[in-house]
């Protein structure tokens, strides 16, 4: 059964700095990874979509990493901003006929001014 | 022009009662689904359709039932709603390997 685990739960960190986001998923066996922004009360953007034949995504500032391997995935944020601020989800899509994510529990992020 | 767009955006109701929540998605995506997110924030599948096509339910209650006219639409039915059915439902759509896009939630409150 396929769990995803992210680390840490909540991170404060000062404007300008630069964070790394951890995903860990059990079972190698994925479709792909998906990373999402929920800011509070609202719905789910999505930031960056990985494959599992890709090692990694690019958007602007944000950096997606994913090692199938090793079942894991990180979000990489440079210069980070106070508008940064929100939830962090990671999904693992297990399967090409299920379309079944399975998502972390976030990493809720507050960058300070 | 909202890609996935649900309504109500909010619900509030009483114990006993029968609610919908209608969805759309104008993505031209053949795979629907209904997430629930509870009050610890976790989101998990209820259920997928896949043009049409009833292909995922999570043992979700059978109070519960979706209904899925065409490929564009996947509607919420919920039946005899609990106290325990409070949360925030979201819908989505996939196609292939183009990820997942979202709708911005329903939340309701059973009271």
């Amino acid at each position: 059964k396929q769990e995803v685990t992210q680390i840490p739960a909540a991170l404060s960190v000062p404007e300008g700095e630069n964070l790394v986001l951890n995903c860990s998923f059990t079972d190698s066996a994925i479709y792909n990874l998906q990373w999402f922004r929920q800011d509070p009360g609202k719905g789910l953007t999505s930031l960056l979509l990985i494959q599992s034949s890709q090692r990694e995504q690019t958007s602007g500032r944000l950096n997606a990493s994913l090692d199938k391997s090793s079942g894991r995935s990180t979000l990489y944020i440079a210069a980070s901003q106070p508008g940064d601020s929100a939830t962090y989800l990671c999904a693992v899509d297990g399967s090409s006929n299920t379309g079944k994510l399975i998502f972390g529990q976030g990493t809720t992020l507050q960058v300070k001014p | 022009d909202t890609a996935v767009s649900q309504t109500p955006k909010y619900l509030v109701t009483q114990m006993g009662n029968d609610k919908s929540i209608k969805c759309e998605q104008n993505l031209g995506h053949d795979t629907m689904y209904w997430y629930k997110q509870d009050s610890k924030k976790f989101l998990k599948i209820m259920f997928s359709y896949n043009n049409k096509e009833l292909i995922i339910n999570e043992t979700v209650p059978n109070r519960f039932s979706p209904k899925s006219p065409d490929k564009a639409h996947l509607n919420l039915h919920i039946n005899s709603l609990e106290l325990g059915d409070s949360a925030v439902y979201f819908c989505a759509s996939s196609q292939g390997q183009l990820g997942y896009t979202f709708g911005s939630g329903t939340r309701l409150t059973v009271v």
